[in-house]
């Protein structure tokens, strides 16, 4: 079946450090892949999507490559800020139209100033 | 542009009873996803609705229901309702057509459960 393993949280950073949170997935064919986001108190936001092999997706300094071959999407950000601090969730919608979103189990973030 | 507007933002229910939750998606988009977000469990699909049609189901019993109204908005039902149904229900929108799928889903701030 379809699923998604990031890695086990939390993640604890200090400002201006560098951040990957790992994201595997599996599914047959060509997943698109997400990466959201989760502020204390808040639903999802969408952060940035790829929907096909090596697409990159960025937004707010975040970036995740969609790699084929590994079959991953890690999500990074070169420096983070105190406000980066929330839940992060990959996530995938499988080909084929069913069109739900398949989530991994989410990592907390939390940066120190 | 509005986003995904949910209400109530908090429902307090105690065992047997029934809750209705609702949904007024991004305007234009014409699908609307539930999903449920409870302690331990991640976050599950429950319902997708388009144009009016039930499309897609997840693993929830019968007692979880809902329908899509002409103006796309949707309602969730859950009927005699379980301690373990406490949780965060998300509700997403998109614009779909038929050529053009898995487009992403933005979500509302959620309706926090809460079962007595």
């Amino acid at each position: 079946g379809n699923s998604v393993t990031q890695m086990e949280g939390p993640v604890t950073l200090s400002e201006e450090a560098f951040l990957t949170i790992n994201c595997t997935y599996t599914a047959t064919g060509y997943p698109s892949l997400f990466w959201y986001v989760q502020y204390p108190g808040e639903g999802l936001q969408l952060l940035l999507k790829a929907t096909k092999a090596d697409d990159k997706g960025s937004n707010k300094g975040f970036e995740a490559t969609y790699r084929k071959e590994t079959t991953s999407f890690h999500l990074e950000k070169g420096s983070v800020q105190v406000s980066d601090s929330a839940v992060y969730f990959c996530a995938l919608i499988p080909q084929g139209g069913s069109e739900k979103l398949v989530f991994g189990k989410g990592t907390k973030l939390t940066v120190n100033p | 542009e509005a986003g995904v507007t949910q209400s109530p933002t908090h429902l307090i229910k105690t065992r047997g009873q029934q809750a209705t939750l609702r949904c007024s998606p991004i305007s234009g988009h014409t699908s609307v996803y539930w999903y449920q977000q409870a302690l331990g469990l991640g976050l599950q699909f429950l319902l997708w609705y388009d144009e009016g049609e039930e499309r897609n189901r997840g693993n929830f019993p019968p007692r979880f229901s809902g329908r899509q109204f002409p103006n796309y908005s949707s309602e969730l039902n859950v009927n005699a309702l379980e301690l373990e149904d406490s949780a965060l229900y998300l509700c997403a929108s998109s614009s779909l057509t038929a050529s053009y799928s898995n487009q992403p889903q933005h979500f509302g701030d959620g309706t926090r459960l809460s079962i007595l």
